[in-house]
């Protein structure tokens, strides 16, 4: 298996645009996480999602944030409007739906930068 | 709400210096704790977890975390680092509701 795949790799805006992040999980998990690391807050959880539905999604920070997952192999994060304050990576990471706190697998990460 | 703290944002130690990173953790029931770690240019990987059962964890690359309940700490060791070793490092502690909580992670450059 690839692993968790996400793209862009990196990806740099100007304030007031739509951004789209996107994520592959791996085949067979069931979870799939969004993350976002800053240097101030280091790493937070925006949302997770089990058997494509969203389950917790109290770590988005604001309504411009939307997160969709219309299938097992697929999931997007949008910002729209976008901010400079959202400049970040973001992470997505999929686990399989077994205990709690099981192994995550982690993209490599989305480097947002918007001006 | 779980929170987890880790103390140092930055260690620089020389190859052969041995290493502990601290990590502090509230949570008002059974938590499972982890240690993520991150190289340059690489994605997140798992170190190791403590889920249950003896509280001194065995991970890859030499690794070990204590899980020490009266502290709430889940410090992360190592007695002798190398170079390769230079990476970001996580601690992560998760409870009945899913949710990973991460520290905002310790840099560690060890020097050749």
């Amino acid at each position: 298996d690839a692993g968790v795949i996400q793209s862009p790799r990196h990806e740099v805006t100007e304030m007031g645009q739509e951004v789209t992040l996107r994520c592959k999980p791996i085949s067979g998990h069931d979870y799939l996480f969004w993350y976002r690391q800053t240097m101030m807050r280091g790493l937070e959880l925006l949302i997770y999602f089990n058997n494509n539905v969203p389950i917790d999604d109290s770590g988005m920070p604001e309504d411009r944030f939307s997160a969709k997952m219309p299938n097992a192999s697929f999931s997007t994060l949008k910002i729209q409007p976008s901010e400079p304050r959202d400049s970040a990576v973001y992470f997505c990471a999929s686990s399989t739906g077994t205990p709690q706190g099981e192994k995550l697998f982690f993209g490599s990460g989305t480097q947002l930068s918007v001006l | 709400a779980q929170s987890v703290s880790q103390h140092n944002h930055h260690v620089i130690l020389s190859e052969a210096a041995s290493l502990e990173l601290g990590c502090n953790y509230s949570y008002g029931g059974t938590v499972n704790l982890f240690w993520y770690v991150q190289y340059p240019g690489q994605h997140l990987q798992l170190l190791l977890k403590y889920f249950s059962g003896d509280p001194l964890v065995k991970g890859i690359k030499g690794f070990e975390a204590e899980f020490i309940k009266s502290k709430f700490s889940f410090n992360l060791r190592k007695p002798s680092v190398q170079w390769s070793d230079t990476a970001e490092y996580f601690c992560a502690v998760g409870g009945s509701n899913y949710k990973l909580t991460f520290g905002k992670g310790t840099l560690l450059t060890v020097n050749p």
